[in-house]
């Protein structure tokens, strides 16, 4: 399958810095990547839908200014963690999307746990 | 989107055959069922994807009744490295909008 290739895959942060993950596909374009956040014992929940070139696209209650999302090329896309606090400790998802036999698959990366002091 | 129901947990022993079962009753024509596995601290792990009736890949099957509202991932022989949450997402997989929404998956634990 596809690869996609997310970094740092562990970041630990004082309280109001700023943490940047970075989510690349390595072996094939994504118009669209998407970020996710997952808390301990729970699924995975969209936080935005990045598209090349374009603002990203928000989910109801992710605050587009404090996740800034930046989709400059056909295979990286960034999430930027603006003035993190311990709340926004978590495990962090990228996934890009690429047409396989006519569908839609998505591959994910790998994770990045951020941890907020 | 189509809302799945899997069960929560399933138990199994090495070297049996696993089949995990979704339910989608309200899966729309355009729909495709795709079956993820993640491991913990990882990202999701691309395990198969179907439409129809049946689909076999090197790792596992997916069986699709004919009315398509319910589908059954086959794990045939697990071992220990099997133990994983498996998650089921409906779709539009053949449309540019289509973004995979993940419900609770079902948490499959291999006895030795």
């Amino acid at each position: 399958g596809a690869v996609v290739s997310q970094h740092p895959s562990w970041v630990i942060c004082k309280s109001g810095t700023s943490v940047k993950i970075e989510c690349r596909s390595l072996d094939f374009q994504a118009t669209t990547m998407f970020w996710y956040r997952q808390f301990p014992k729970q699924s995975l929940m969209l936080m935005a839908t990045s598209n090349e070139g374009s603002k990203a696209t928000y989910e109801q209650g992710v605050e587009k200014d404090k996740f800034l999302i930046n989709h400059a090329s056909l295979t990286l896309s960034t999430l930027t963690v603006t003035s993190a606090h311990p709340e926004d400790s978590s495990f962090y998802i990228c996934s890009a999307r690429t047409l396989q036999g006519g569908k839609n698959i998505q591959y994910f990366g790998a994770g990045t746990r951020l941890s907020v002091l | 989107l189509a809302k799945t129901t899997q069960p929560i947990s399933m138990d199994s022993y090495e070297g049996q055959e696993v089949n995990i079962t979704c339910s989608h009753n309200n899966i729309a024509t355009n729909d495709y069922i795709t079956w993820y596995q993640q491991f913990p601290s990882q990202g999701p792990r691309f395990i198969i994807q179907g439409y129809k009736t049946k689909v076999t890949n090197e790792v596992a099957s997916l069986f699709i009744p004919a009315d398509r509202k319910s589908s059954t991932l086959s794990l045939p022989r697990v071992s220990l490295s099997d133990t994983a949450v498996y998650y089921c997402l409906v779709g539009d997989a053949s449309g540019g909008s289509y973004i995979p929404t993940f419900g609770r998956g079902t948490s499959l634990i291999v006895h030795p």
